[in-house]
């Protein structure tokens, strides 16, 4: 089954602490992950996806397939980083299967 | 461009009534997409349509019909609104052969009475 797992519904951290929000996910085959995110009053929108292995706004994840993980990271958390971030696996249906989400509060 | 835009922003039914949710992109996506948000649930696939003259179920289709009425617009029916589909909906859109990056439109907040 194809199925993206967030544990962490809430993570609260200070503001300059380091940041992980963890993702696990089921596929059988080579997945395509992402991780999006929702700004208060925004729509959601990609942050980062795994084939590109790219640090946007700070952020980074790798992609550890003997874990089937998607961890995203962040060394110094910002205020403004607060938010609500969904991990995402590509479906067979060229859908999006997302996690449950992990809301981000930073506190200054 | 707008990108994805959706209509209405808010609405609240009773229990019985119809409606349709309206979604357009002007990005010449061939693919869009329904998915609704609940608490706690993060966002689940309604139903799609991969190109222009076709429409698949998704995870959670009941209830729902939906018409791809041309390239750029996508529209969502609740033909008999119950209290479970108290919800927000978003539509999106994407290239068909691209890495998948989906655009995701404002989304519309239903409430059903």
């Amino acid at each position: 089954a194809q199925r993206v797992t967030q544990p962490e519904k809430l993570l609260s951290v200070f503001k300059g602490a380091p940041v992980e929000l963890k993702c696990n996910y089921s596929y059988s085959g080579s997945p395509e992950l992402f991780w999006y995110v929702q700004y208060s009053r925004q729509r959601l929108q990609l942050l980062l996806r795994h084939i590109s292995r790219e640090s946007i706004k700070g952020f980074t994840a790798d992609l550890n397939k003997g874990e089937t993980s998607f961890h995203l990271k962040k060394p110094f958390a910002q205020e403004e980083d607060s938010a609500m971030y969904y991990c995402a696996l590509r479906g067979s249906q060229g859908n999006l299967i997302f996690g449950k989400g992990t809301k981000l509060s930073v506190k200054p | 461009n707008a990108g994805v835009t959706q209509t209405p922003k808010f609405q609240v039914l009773k229990t019985g009534q119809s409606m349709t949710l309206q979604c357009a992109q002007d990005m010449n996506h061939n693919s869009m997409y329904w998915y609704r948000q609940d608490p706690g649930m993060g966002l689940r696939l309604i139903y799609y349509s991969a190109s222009e003259g076709t429409t698949d179920k998704g995870e959670v289709p009941n209830g729902y019909n939906v018409s791809r009425l041309n390239k750029r617009e996508f529209s969502l029916r609740l033909e008999s609104a119950a209290p479970s589909q108290t919800s927000v909906y978003f539509c999106a859109s994407k290239e068909l052969w691209s890495t998948n990056e989906q655009f995701f439109g404002p989304g519309t907040r239903l409430t059903v009475l």
